[in-house]
C-alpha cells in the first residue's frame, strides 16, 4: 500500500492563479479530510468527506473547493490564490470516524 | 462543539527523564481522543487513541496517555525521554455526539529532549 499520497510536494503560485492539490489513498477509506497547518495555529480543517459524493465544510473553507467522485481521490481546488493561503496542506484518511487518520506527506504552498 | 487545548507551546526535558505533554478537551458527549506526532517536514503519525475501557492507553515508541474524565484531560507520558522524541505533538478529539465530523486538533506542543 502506498497509503496517502499528495502531489505536488511544493508549489509557488501568483495571486489570482488557480490550482488543484491532489490527494489519493489506496486503503479503501471512507473518510478523507484536508487540513492546513500554519505556525502557532495547529491543524485547521478545510473540507472533509465521509464517502464518495459527500463533502462538507470545515473550519476554514473559504477560497477552497472539493469534490469526491471516487473513494480513492479527494482533490482540493484553490479558486483564486491569495497570499493568506500560503501554508502547508495535509490530506488525511481513515476507515471511519472511530479510527485513526493516516496523513499524507503534505504540500507546501507559497502564494506571492 | 468539540475543542481541545494544549496549554504548553514548548516542553523541554533532559534525556532519560520522564516527560508529560498536556491536553485537555471539551465535548458534549463521550470523547474519542488521539495523540499524533510530527517530525520535521513530515506528515502526522498516529501514536495512540482512547475510545473506551482502561484509562491508561499504551501506544507506539513507549508512549502512553492517561484519560481522566473528571479533569477532562488526556496527557501524553513517557517514563524515559529520548533525544529522538523531539518533535511536535498534537492532541485531537472527536465527540461521539457530533455525527460524522472529523477530528479537531490542538495547536501542538513542541517537545525538545536535551542530551
Amino acid at each position: 500500500n502506498a497509503g496517502v499520497t499528495q502531489t505536488p510536494k511544493f508549489q509557488v503560485l501568483k495571486t489570482g492563479q488557480s490550482m488543484t492539490l491532489q490527494c489519493a489513498q489506496d486503503m479503501n477509506h471512507e473518510y478523507m479530510s484536508w487540513y492546513r497547518q500554519d505556525p502557532g495555529m495547529g491543524l485547521r480543517l478545510i473540507h472533509y468527506s465521509v464517502g464518495a459524493g459527500i463533502t462538507d465544510q470545515g473550519e476554514v473553507p473559504n477560497g477552497y473547493n472539493v469534490s469526491r467522485s471516487t473513494t480513492e481521490d479527494f482533490p482540493l481546488r484553490l479558486l483564486s490564490a491569495a497570499p493568506s493561503q500560503t501554508s502547508v496542506y495535509f490530506c488525511a484518511s481513515s476507515y471511519s470516524g472511530l479510527n485513526e487518520q493516516f496523513f499524507g506527506p503534505g504540500t507546501r504552498l507559497t502564494v506571492l | 462543539a468539540q475543542s481541545v487545548a494544549q496549554p504548553e507551546d514548548q516542553v523541554n526535558v533532559a534525556e532519560g527523564n520522564p516527560l508529560t505533554v498536556k491536553c485537555t478537551y471539551s465535548v458534549s458527549g463521550n470523547p474519542y481522543l488521539f495523540w499524533y506526532v510530527q517530525y520535521p517536514n513530515r506528515g502526522l503519525q498516529f501514536l495512540l487513541k482512547y475510545i473506551t475501557g482502561d484509562n491508561l492507553v499504551k501506544g507506539s515508541y513507549g508512549f502512553e496517555a492517561e484519560f481522566n474524565k473528571s479533569q477532562t484531560s488526556f496527557h501524553l507520558k513517557k517514563p524515559s525521554a529520548l533525544v529522538s522524541d523531539s518533535a511536535l505533538y498534537f492532541c485531537a478529539v472527536r465527540d461521539l455526539a457530533s455525527g460524522n465530523t472529523p477530528l479537531v486538533f490542538g495547536k501542538g506542543t513542541r517537545l525538545s529532549v536535551i542530551a
